[in-house]
């Protein structure tokens, strides 16, 4: 079965701090995945998917085929990034989550 | 319009209710999807509609049962639900359908309570 694992459930992180949210996948043939992010009292919303290969609100994440990785990453952090951020693949399966905490 | 919309925002039902769920979009999207939502964790996958023909039903139970009148709309109706249904139940679409390259756009969801 196809599927996606994000193993820390939580980040907390000082505002200016590095970003990395780990996303491993189990698919052996060409994944489509994607970050999907959701702000406090708002709709679920796609972030970044990876064949687009663009930065989002100073996102980035790299498809790693060696390592089956696909983690986002964001140099400098900041407190609106609070959220919780969802990897997915194109399966519509959503990884179980990680709650990203910018503190001041 | 560029959102997807769910009615309504809240729904409490008893176990012996018939009630349902509607979501509209109007942005040409021919794929919809229903989730549902437990407190603290991922989407899981219900429902998708490619089409407007059910392509996806992922062993959801019968208590549960989908309708797409026509590409904009879908519904998901309920009947005889049990306390552990209780929920946030999502739709979402997107343009084409699943397995290509797609974003969903995600409504803001209908927070059931059965009692």
């Amino acid at each position: 079965a196809q599927r996606v694992t994000q193993p820390e459930k939580l980040l907390s992180v000082f505002k200016g701090a590095p970003v990395e949210l780990k996303c491993n996948y189990s698919y052996s043939g060409s994944p489509e995945l994607f970050w999907y992010v959701q702000y406090s009292r708002q709709r679920l919303q796609l972030l970044l998917r990876h064949i687009s290969r663009e930065s989002i609100k100073g996102f980035t994440a790299d498809l790693n085929k060696g390592e089956t990785s696909f983690h986002l990453k964001k140099p400098f952090a900041q407190e609106e990034d609070s959220a919780m951020y969802y990897c997915a693949q194109s399966k519509l399966t959503f990884g179980k989550g990680i709650t990203l905490s910018v503190r001041p | 319009d560029t959102e997807v919309t769910q009615t309504p925002k809240h729904l409490v039902m008893g176990m012996t209710n018939k009630k349902s769920l509607k979501c509209e979009q109007h942005m040409g999207h021919r794929a919809m999807y229903w989730y549902k939502q437990k407190a603290k964790k991922p989407p899981e996958l219900m429902f998708v509609y490619s089409y407007e023909k059910l392509s996806i039903n992922e062993s959801v139970p019968s208590r549960f049962s989908p309708e797409c009148p026509n590409s904009s709309l879908l519904n998901l109706h309920l009947h005889a639900l049990q306390p552990e249904d209780s929920a946030l139940y999502l739709c979402a679409s997107s343009q084409g359908s699943v397995g290509l390259y797609n974003e969903q756009f995600f409504g803001p969801g209908t927070r059931l309570t059965v009692l």
